[in-house]
């Protein structure tokens, strides 16, 4: 059994530029969450996606978009970015039998570091 | 009405003592409690949670109590040991009905370190 692991592990990018994550989720798991989490504090729930369809979002802009894909992969795009950006950005993976709510026990990987100068 | 707030910020306790962090929240939809613990550079991984249902859970070392009508919970770690020296995370979620989908609010951390 592979746990979730998440792709690049660092990565420099400067303001208004564009980037995209990638994370594998853990076997038999079909949710994928991405949490943002800057530096001393707790993640923060950025959206889910389940079926390959977002399902629920925080309070992040539109310029935070997503996509899952038939294996359940998934990936995080932002756009324009700003300094604020600059975060650890986490991937979860869970296993939901429905689209409504699931167990909650999200497996975390070891997160992409993005630092927007 | 979404926020879980925990305290300490940092605590420091002597090998062998017992540590116990804090937290508390305003929704009362929330039927999930979970802890996690995170090292330096690497993500969250769950530690032990609680449902509502039941007022103390205890896994090893590790118990959470929780006060339905304080709204409050916490972590209590037994016999501390160097090797828990982390920064743990509570948090809620709910999963009932449509417009919750699981994702979970967490506080804003405590940074334990247990001196040998």
């Amino acid at each position: 059994e592979t746990g979730v692991t998440q792709s690049p592990t660092h990565l420099i990018k400067t303001r208004g530029q564009q980037v995209t994550l990638r994370c594998s989720s853990q076997s038999g798991h079909n949710t994928v969450s991405w949490y943002q989490q800057a530096l001393g504090q707790g993640p923060q729930f950025i959206f889910q996606y389940y079926r390959e369809e977002e399902n629920g979002r925080g309070n992040f802009p539109p310029r935070f978009s997503g996509l899952q894909f038939p294996n359940y992969s998934s990936e995080l795009n932002v756009n324009a970015l700003e300094l604020d950006d600059s975060a650890l950005y986490l991937c979860a993976s869970s296993f939901a039998a429905t689209g409504e709510g699931n167990t909650g026990e999200l497996f975390f990987g070891e997160g992409s570091r993005l630092t927007v100068l | 009405q979404q926020q879980v707030k925990q305290s300490p910020q940092s605590l420091i306790v002597q090998k062998g003592g017992i540590s116990i962090i804090n937290c508390a929240y305003e929704n009362t939809a929330f039927d999930y409690f979970p802890w996690y613990q995170q090292f330096p550079g690497k993500g969250p991984a769950l530690l032990i949670a609680i449902r509502p249902d039941v007022s103390e859970k205890k896994e090893g070392r590790f118990t959470i109590s929780f006060n339905k009508s304080a709204k409050q919970f916490s972590l209590h770690i037994m016999d501390s040991q160097p090797g828990d020296s982390a920064t743990y995370f509570c948090a809620a979620s709910g999963f009932h009905g449509s417009s919750n989908t699981g994702k979970l609010i967490f506080g804003q951390g405590t940074t334990l370190q247990v001196k040998p």
